[in-house]
């Protein structure tokens, strides 16, 4: 079944401390992207990769880092969180192409910084 | 930055009734996509429609495209209570650039 997966789904953590939440995909895709969701904010990117090695800034990447080693895997790093950074993550997939393609999405993962 | 908004932010419609929801956006696109999201999952896509297009149908849906008012409507036939969802609009302005969603109409239907 063609899905993106993300890990944890839910996670409570304490400021400062770092945490990695892991984003996976089957569909062979090349370009991969991560949002953070907040009441009355909508959907907001975080960051994106056209390819392997290759990831550039959404519009709101202070405090997040992503790495692309593989095709599949496109992980989001918090070094030091910060409460601010309580929301709801979603890690998106969808192939490269200039026609327009649509995009996969993971079923979210609830980040509670304290 | 914010490229698509959605107007209205809530709506509520009995079911059986049809729900149209609209998208405006600031600059030129490749194309413009609508996508659903259940209260606190995934957003699953709906309808692509390209900047050469000017309606196309899925199904209950029906998208509309205006490019020289830069705007986006979504209409949802014959309601039912599963309808009820938060939609978003998110846009494309060229083909490898990032999608760009709006704020999200939050729609309720009532049986």
């Amino acid at each position: 079944e063609a899905q993106v997966t993300q890990n944890p789904r839910y996670l409570i953590t304490v400021t400062g401390k770092k945490l990695t939440v892991t984003c996976s995909q089957n569909m062979n895709h090349e370009y991969m992207s991560w949002y953070r969701q907040d009441p009355g904010l909508g959907l907001r990117q975080i960051y994106y990769s056209m390819n392997v090695e290759v990831t550039d800034k959404g519009d709101v990447p202070e405090g997040y880092k992503v790495s692309r080693k593989e095709k599949r895997n496109f992980p989001l790093i918090l070094e030091s969180p910060s409460p601010n950074q309580t929301s709801l993550y979603f890690c998106a997939s969808r192939p490269s192409g200039g026609g327009g393609t649509e995009a996969f999405f993971g079923q979210g993962t609830r980040l509670t910084v304290v | 930055s914010q490229q698509g908004e959605e107007d209205p932010q809530a709506l509520s419609i009995q079911e059986g009734e049809n729900a149209t929801m609209n998208c405006s956006y600031k600059t030129s696109i490749n194309n413009l996509q609508w996508y659903r999201q259940n209260s606190g999952r995934g957003l699953v896509h709906l309808i692509l429609i390209r900047s050469n297009e000017r309606e196309k149908h899925s199904g209950r849906l029906r998208v509309t495209l205006d490019t020289s008012k830069k705007s986006s409507s979504l209409l949802i036939t014959a309601s039912r209570a599963a309808d009820t969802a938060s939609y978003f609009c998110a846009t494309v302005i060229s083909g490898n650039t990032p999608l760009v969603f709006g704020k999200g109409t939050r729609l309720s239907v009532i049986a």
